[in-house]
Parts: structure tokens; sequence; C-alpha cells
């Protein structure tokens, strides 16, 4: 069974940084592209980073860019997102999902990690 | 302000049929496929429909994906109080290089 858990998230001061993690079970990581979404409180779902199966490419919101880098280690089974310089409307609660083969839709999500940035 | 635009809420009673309508642009909706996800309250989402209008497995055909030039429709039948949730959908922007998302659409079965 696919498992998706996300951790890393908190409280922090605005201009901070965090590292959010999503450990992957059930599946060959390694063959998946990955995402990571954003749903602020309230609001709909932001699509943040996409990063194929190599690494090969990586894509980016434009409100993230230049803040954000999402990362993998596939020895790992694990997808990273390192957030620098956080701004309180980076305040939401992170997805990763697992884009499905073949198409770009997310067939797994974890259940998400709060990310709260405030002083 | 979504790049996508759905009704903020939509509402039907128990057994009827409910269309959640989603707008775009030749850039996205126009020229790239659709995804549906259905959000229960306090979980996260759930792929409901990829590719304008295909099922992944499990999901029941009461659900259903459409799509025409720059607009895309999700079709529930037989609604359940089981469905009410949010629906979201979403594509690839072919301008921006990004996933872009509806801003959701609330379901209420009366």
């Amino acid at each position: 069974e696919v498992h998706l858990v996300e951790s890393g998230g908190g409280l922090v001061q605005p201009g901070g940084s965090l590292r959010l993690s999503c450990a992957a079970s059930g599946f060959t990581f390694s063959s998946y592209s990955m995402n990571w979404v954003r749903q602020a409180p309230g609001k709909g779902l932001e699509w943040v980073s996409y990063i194929t199966s190599s690494s090969s490419n990586i894509y980016y919101a434009d409100s993230v860019k230049g803040r954000f880098t999402i990362s993998r280690d596939n020895a790992k089974n694990s997808l990273y997102l390192q957030m620098n310089s956080l701004r309180a409307e980076d305040t939401a609660v992170y997805y990763c999902g697992r884009v499905m083969s073949g198409y770009l839709s997310f067939d797994y999500w974890g259940q998400g990690t709060l990310v709260t940035v405030s002083s | 302000q979504s790049v996508l635009t759905q009704p903020p809420s939509v509402s039907a009673a128990p057994g009827q049929k409910v269309t959640i309508s989603c707008s775009g642009s030749s850039s996205n909706i126009g020229n790239n496929y659709v995804s549906w996800y259905q959000q229960l309250p306090g979980t996260a989402p759930k792929l409901l429909i990829y590719d304008n209008n295909k099922r992944p497995s499990g999901i029941p055909d009461r659900f259903s994906g459409s799509k025409s030039g720059t607009s895309a429709t999700l079709g529930i039948t037989g609604l359940q109080t089981g469905d009410e949730a949010d629906y979201h959908c979403g594509t690839w922007d072919s301008s921006l290089s990004a996933v872009v998302f509806g801003g959701g659409t609330k379901l209420t079965v009366l």
C-alpha cells in the first residue's frame, strides 16, 4: 500500500527557514515524479513544486521561486522541501503528492504538515 | 486569484445529480488534460478523475468528467451525504510552466 508521510512543519518567524520531508513507502519511489502542494487555511490548493524521478527536471510556482528548493533522495525514499525567507503568506498545510505514471495527476497524497509563519 | 475558475459552492438533494464547472484558457485546459480531486473535511485531497474523464481504480462510476474547449465539468450522480466535500480541478499551464488549480467548490448535499 502506498504511504506518504510528511514531517518538519511547525511555527517559524518571518524570514526564517524550515525543511519539510516526505517519507514514501509501498511503491518504487525512484520511478515516480513527485510534487509539493499547499493549502492556506480556508483556501484552495496551490501547487508549489515538481521534481522528476531522477531530479533532472524541477519546476516551481512563481510565488516560491528563489526561496524554496525541492530535492529527493531515492536511496532513502524521501522527498524534501527546503523553505527559506519564509513569509506570512507561506502559512499553509503542505502536502506531498505522487505523480501518476504517464499522467500529470497526483494519485496519492500524504496527510499534510502545517507550516505557520508568524512572529 | 486562481488561474482556473470554479463556482464557490453548489448544492443538491440526496439522489440527485450535480455538475461542477472549471473554466480556464487555451494555455491550460484548452491544451492539457484535467484532473479532479475530492477533499473531504479535514483530509487530504483524493484523485477522482484524470485525463479529463478517466476514473482511478476504486472510484465509482457516479463520478464523471468531461472537457470542451477551455472548460471542464465534473458530474456526480446519485448524490450521497458522504459526497459533501470540496472539489478541485487542476491541470498544467503551458504558458506558466506550472500546475494550476481552481479555487475549489464546496458541495453541500441538502
